[in-house]
């Protein structure tokens, strides 16, 4: 069974960083792109960022570059995002996503004072 | 950025009537492969998205065939046959022809 297990959300003030990971097991990992989707509160779903399958390849929505990083341990089978100089408009559930086929349930990050 | 518009749902929809929402976008989502690179979503409520079909018109591995994915390179209907209960939530449609990959706002579904 394919699954996607996010971590690392939680409640991080404005400048900070954070870094989400997410796990993926049932499928072979190093085959897949991936992809971080995240939705903010009440709102729609918003591509991220995406990486190749051996990750010399990297995506990015233009509100986060320079600023998130988008990388993976084909190794450990994880995906991560290290989200620095966040900002309240990043508060969102991330999801990651194999090739937007799978998805994990998502981590809550939440940036407030 | 390729802008994805979705339209609006006459809701309710009663419980064993057809529904079709559509998506239009901004560029042609057709490569030179052929395909159109057009993914549509269920997301139900507190749950996270499910795929439901890729390249415009394949369905997704465990999805039922009441879901049907049509259109031309920039204007695309999805098809629900025989909505049921299970069917309600909010419907993305998603363009992944080049990134930024954009998803449009989303359509609700409510069954009456």
């Amino acid at each position: 069974e394919v699954q996607l297990v996010e971590s690392g959300g939680g409640l991080v003030q404005p400048g900070r960083s954070l870094k989400l990971s997410c796990a993926a097991s049932g499928f072979t990992f190093s085959n897949y792109d991936m992809a971080w989707v995240r939705q903010a509160p009440t709102k729609g779903l918003e591509w991220v960022a995406s990486i190749s399958t051996g990750g010399g390849n990297t995506y990015y929505r233009d509100s986060v570059k320079g600023r998130f990083t988008i990388s993976r341990d084909n190794a450990k089978s994880t995906l991560y995002l290290q989200m620095d100089s966040l900002r309240s408009e990043d508060t969102a559930t991330y999801y990651c996503a194999s090739r937007f086929a799978y998805w994990g349930q998502g981590t809550l990050v939440t940036v407030s004072s | 950025d390729i802008v994805m518009t979705q339209g609006v749902l006459p809701n309710p929809v009663p419980s064993g009537e057809s529904a079709s929402i559509t998506c239009r976008s901004s560029k042609s989502l057709v490569y030179k492969d052929g395909k159109t690179y057009l993914n549509w979503f269920l997301q139900r409520p507190g749950q996270s998205p499910q795929l439901l079909t890729y390249w415009m018109s394949t369905r997704a591995s465990g999805v039922s065939d009441r879901f049907s994915g049509s259109g031309s390179g920039t204007y695309f209907t999805l098809k629900i046959s025989r909505v049921r209960a299970e069917d309600a939530g909010v419907y993305y449609c998603q363009q992944v022809r080049e990134y930024p990959n954009t998803f449009g706002a989303g359509t609700k579904l409510e069954l009456k």
